[in-house]
């Protein structure tokens, strides 16, 4: 098994900007969500998909939106960023929502609002 | 909010078993204890979960008290690659894991040479 992957590792936007970031999940999993990580913080969930269809969300604004393509990978797209959008973002992908395996992280994408 | 509430920090001798507390007494009877771990620059990893039973696997031990309202993981021989930030999260099961994890600033164990 490959493990979850995200890209790019690093991104520095301008405030105001939009950005994309990609994660593609471990091999057999088919559900897939995002977590936002602040410095010196725990991460906090954004949303997660199921069926290419997002079937739960934490507490953000809709500018943060996402996407699941057939193959399980995802997309976070994040509109007229912020500068506290900066943090270090998470894809997590798991079985039947990760409570019986638990979820399997990616090593994230900093992203730096400027 | 998380649920839990855990020692900001910890040490611990390489080596020797370390026990990392959390206290999660509003549990209810349907939501697990799970443990999750991040290395530094890494994403958290899963340890391992239980719901009233103690659990062991290759990594860690947890074992909950009978009133479910605390538990404490185990790694049994800690060595420095241990060092990390330990998570410990209540969830209940249903719709499929939609809620999310909610984390909250966990334990920062280090282990000391």
């Amino acid at each position: 098994e490959t493990g979850v992957t995200q890209s790019p590792t690093h991104l520095i936007k301008t405030r105001g900007q939009q950005v994309t970031l990609r994660c593609s999940s471990q091999s057999g999993h088919n559900t897939v969500s995002w977590y936002q990580q602040a410095l010196g913080q725990g991460p906090q969930f954004i949303f997660q998909y199921y069926r290419e269809e997002e079937n739960g969300r934490g507490n953000f604004p809709p500018r943060f939106s996402g996407l699941q393509f057939p193959n399980y990978s995802s997309e976070l797209n994040v509109n007229a960023l912020e500068l506290d959008d900066s943090a270090l973002y998470l894809c997590a992908s798991s079985l039947l929502g990760g409570q019986l395996y638990g979820y399997t992280f990616g090593s994230g994408t900093r992203l730096t609002v400027v | 909010d998380a649920k839990t509430t855990q020692p900001p920090s910890m040490d611990c001798a390489e080596g020797r078993a370390a026990n990392l507390p959390c206290n999660h007494s509003t549990i209810s009877g349907n939501e697990y204890v799970y443990w999750y771990r991040q290395i530094h620059s890494q994403g958290p990893q899963y340890i391992i979960h239980g719901l009233k039973n103690n659990e062991t696997n290759e990594m860690a031990s947890l074992i909950i008290t009978e009133d479910r309202k605390s538990s404490t993981l185990i790694l049994p021989h800690a060595t420095l690659r241990d060092t990390a930030v330990y998570y410990c999260i209540v969830r209940a099961p249903e719709r499929g894991g939609a809620d999310g994890l909610t984390f909250g600033k966990g334990t920062h164990l280090i282990i000391q040479p």
